[in-house]
């Protein structure tokens, strides 16, 4: 069975700052791999996704994130945060065809600082 | 194009009464995933419908949960006789044929008192 650990459960950058959230998965095959974010009291936007090919994959608002496959991570990077995205960040997993279900972590809260 | 719509956004259910939770998916989209998110935690995948087909519904508990997708008409999660467990944001997803990128509505917030 998939899984996913996000290991940092809060995060407190200073605005201006670089930023790496970290998120690790088991899957038995190549996965499909997500970075979600959720605002409070918001449902989730879709920041990136990686299905297969170039390992280095860009999203939208800044964020990119690098598939290793070796250490099974998929880590979210930004060089320089702003105070909006003080957010709840969730990595998630996806087989690669048949069951499409997405398995999520728990989550990393980013506190962002003046 | 809209998005995922889902409703209501909140509800409120004394024990004992059912919930039904309603989801729109995009337009084009035949396939409709339901998600849980308890308070602070992830969410958790409770089942994966097409049209008036359920395909894997591994994550649902075994008693008072159900779901649909009829052919005409939105997806339903109905729980019957409501208890404070049940008590979470329920998210809906949907997506096109064969592809896995998932897009969210924004969710309906039980609450049972």
């Amino acid at each position: 069975a998939q899984s996913v650990t996000q290991p940092d459960i809060h995060i407190t950058v200073s605005e201006g700052a670089s930023l790496e959230l970290r998120c690790n998965y088991s899957y038995g095959a190549t996965p499909y791999l997500f970075w979600y974010v959720q605002s409070p009291g918001q449902g989730l936007q879709l920041l990136l996704k990686y299905f297969s090919g170039d390992t280095l994959v860009q999203g939208i608002k800044g964020f990119e994130a690098e598939f290793k496959r070796s250490q099974s991570s998929f880590n979210l990077r930004k060089p320089s945060v702003h105070w909006s995205d003080a957010a709840e960040y969730f990595c998630a997993v996806g087989a690669n065809f048949g069951n499409e279900k997405l398995t999520f972590g728990t989550g990393t809260r980013l506190t962002i600082i003046p | 194009n809209a998005g995922v719509m889902q409703n209501p956004r909140h509800l409120v259910r004394r024990r004992g009464q059912e919930a039904r939770l309603r989801c729109s998916p995009m337009k084009g989209h035949s396939h409709v995933y339901w998600y849980r998110q308890l308070p602070e935690e992830g969410l958790k995948f409770m089942v994966y419908l097409q049209k008036e087909n359920i395909i894997d519904e591994s994550g649902m508990p075994k008693e008072r949960f159900s779901a649909e997708f009829p052919k005409e008409g939105p997806s339903i999660l109905r729980i019957q006789q409501v208890v404070r467990g049940d008590s979470a944001a329920y998210f809906c997803a949907s997506s096109p044929a064969l592809n896995n990128e998932q897009f969210f509505g924004p969710g309906t917030r039980l609450t049972v008192l």
